[in-house]
């Protein structure tokens, strides 16, 4: 199956600084999707981006189909941006594969 | 409802014991699924219903483990003579269409401690 390496693994912020997270798929994928989970362990889907670049708000992502990664970027970060980041994505059927996370932890 | 719910949220089972595990997806919503998710991992697929037909079940780890959404909108996820192993968050989330591409919102999970 396909293996998803999600860089990097830890991340401690200032408040109000920039940051970038960077998603490796040893694979092509379809429907990649960025998550947020906070802090009581509420996944939420920030993006939905098989290729291309959205935004939202101080969020952004970026997919590279053909060089199988992915770019979520988050400017003036915020003490609420703490969590963990998924990026998640399948190769065709409903069996989606979470990468391991990108652990955020701003300070205030 | 607004959103999907699941009970219980944190669950102590005894070693052998069976637990059962009860999500409620978004109203309307066609696609269900259960994740496995381990402390500091990400979440694992085991699941996948489209209305009530289980299409996927290949990630359920042994055969202890059962789910079920037999009227196509409430699923249980049952486990059977429980280990410590069990022990992990199972999320389930839902989605409005067939289409992989749908948005898949996720409950806030049922936290499983074996000892």
């Amino acid at each position: 199956g396909i293996q998803v390496e999600q860089s990097p693994p830890d991340l401690i912020l200032q408040e109000g600084a920039n940051s970038t997270l960077r998603c490796n798929f040893s694979d092509s994928v379809n429907n990649l999707q960025w998550f947020h989970q906070n802090p009581w362990g509420q996944l939420i889907n920030l993006f939905y981006i098989p290729s291309g670049t959205k935004q939202n708000g101080r969020l952004s992502a970026t997919t590279v189909a053909t060089e199988r990664y992915s770019l979520l970027y988050i400017s003036s970060s915020q003490t609420t941006d703490s969590g963990v980041y998924f990026c998640a994505g399948d190769t065709g059927g409903f069996k989606t594969i979470f990468g391991a996370g990108t652990r955020l932890f701003v300070k205030a | 409802g607004a959103g999907v719910s699941q009970s219980p949220r944190y669950k102590v089972a005894k070693r052998g014991q069976d637990v059962a595990l009860r999500c409620d997806p978004i109203s309307g919503h066609v696609s269900l699924f259960w994740y496995q998710q381990a402390l500091g991992q990400g979440p694992e697929f085991l699941t996948y219903f489209q209305n009530e037909a289980q299409l996927d079940k290949s990630g359920l780890p042994s055969d202890r483990f059962f789910a079920e959404r037999p009227e196509g909108s409430v699923s249980t996820l049952k486990i059977q003579r429980t280990q410590q192993e069990d022990s992990a968050v199972y999320l389930c989330a839902s989605s409005l269409g067939v289409s992989s591409g749908n948005t898949i919102y996720f409950g806030e999970g049922s936290w499983l401690t074996v000892v």
